[in-house]
């Protein structure tokens, strides 16, 4: 079975310091895609970041930045000089074959000034 | 704006009554997404339609059901409706496999 788990039900980190949330998966597939959502407060569901499974390098976008070890099928995402307007539940959500993106139970996270 | 677009925003209605929650995909999207999220819960996969036909069905219950039309929007269909369907139901799209999944707003529907 395909699972994903997100170990750090909630999480507090000062503005502009650095916070990772970590995120595991279990698949017996080989190419897959990975994203990490962003739910603050309004309850909308925001594009993070994505990460294709054969591509070897981290995705970055801006101050967030994955670490992918496909290896250990782990997708952590970093998240540096964390602001308050970060504050929000985060979701890791791979996007295996079975067409269907599987949500981790989310970490939420609070930036604190 | 992610480009999905769901309506309505917010429903109230009694419980035993049936709604349609309705979903606009971003332009050129084949894939529709519904999930449902209660409150603090993760998000629960309904099913997914592709250009028309079903794709992939998940924890959806049996008074649930939902369809894609041929301009690709589509409805999803809650009846006899019970104090537990009380949710936030997204909707999301995307393009050809491995494309990345945007949502909707969500429709907040409350059931009392």
């Amino acid at each position: 079975a395909q699972t994903v788990t997100q170990s750090q039900p909630e999480m507090s980190v000062q503005e502009a310091e650095t916070v990772t949330l970590s995120c595991t998966y279990d698949t017996s597939e080989n190419n897959y895609y990975l994203f990490w959502y962003k739910q603050p407060p309004s309850r909308q569901m925001i594009l993070v970041i994505r990460q294709e499974a054969y591509k070897q390098q981290n995705a970055t976008e801006n101050r967030f930045s994955v670490n992918f070890q496909k290896a250990a099928k782990s997708f952590s995402l970093k998240i540096s000089d964390s602001q308050l307007g970060d504050t929000a539940m985060y979701f890791c959500a791979p996007h295996f074959n079975t067409d269907k993106l599987i949500f981790g139970t989310g970490t939420r996270l609070q930036v604190f000034p | 704006d992610s480009g999905v677009t769901q309506t309505p925003k917010h429903l109230i209605t009694a419980t035993g009554q049936r709604v349609t929650l309705r979903c606009s995909p971003r332009s050129g999207d084949l894939s529709v997404y519904w999930y449902q999220q209660s409150l603090d819960q993760g998000l629960q996969f309904l099913i997914q339609y592709y250009n028309g036909e079903e794709r992939a069905k998940g924890n959806i219950l049996e008074r649930f059901s939902a369809q894609q039309f041929p301009d690709l929007h589509s409805e999803l269909n809650l009846s006899s409706l019970e104090l537990g369907d009380s949710a936030l139901y997204f909707c999301a799209s995307s393009g050809t496999a491995g494309n990345t999944i945007y949502f909707g707003e969500g429709s907040w529907l409350t059931v009392v």
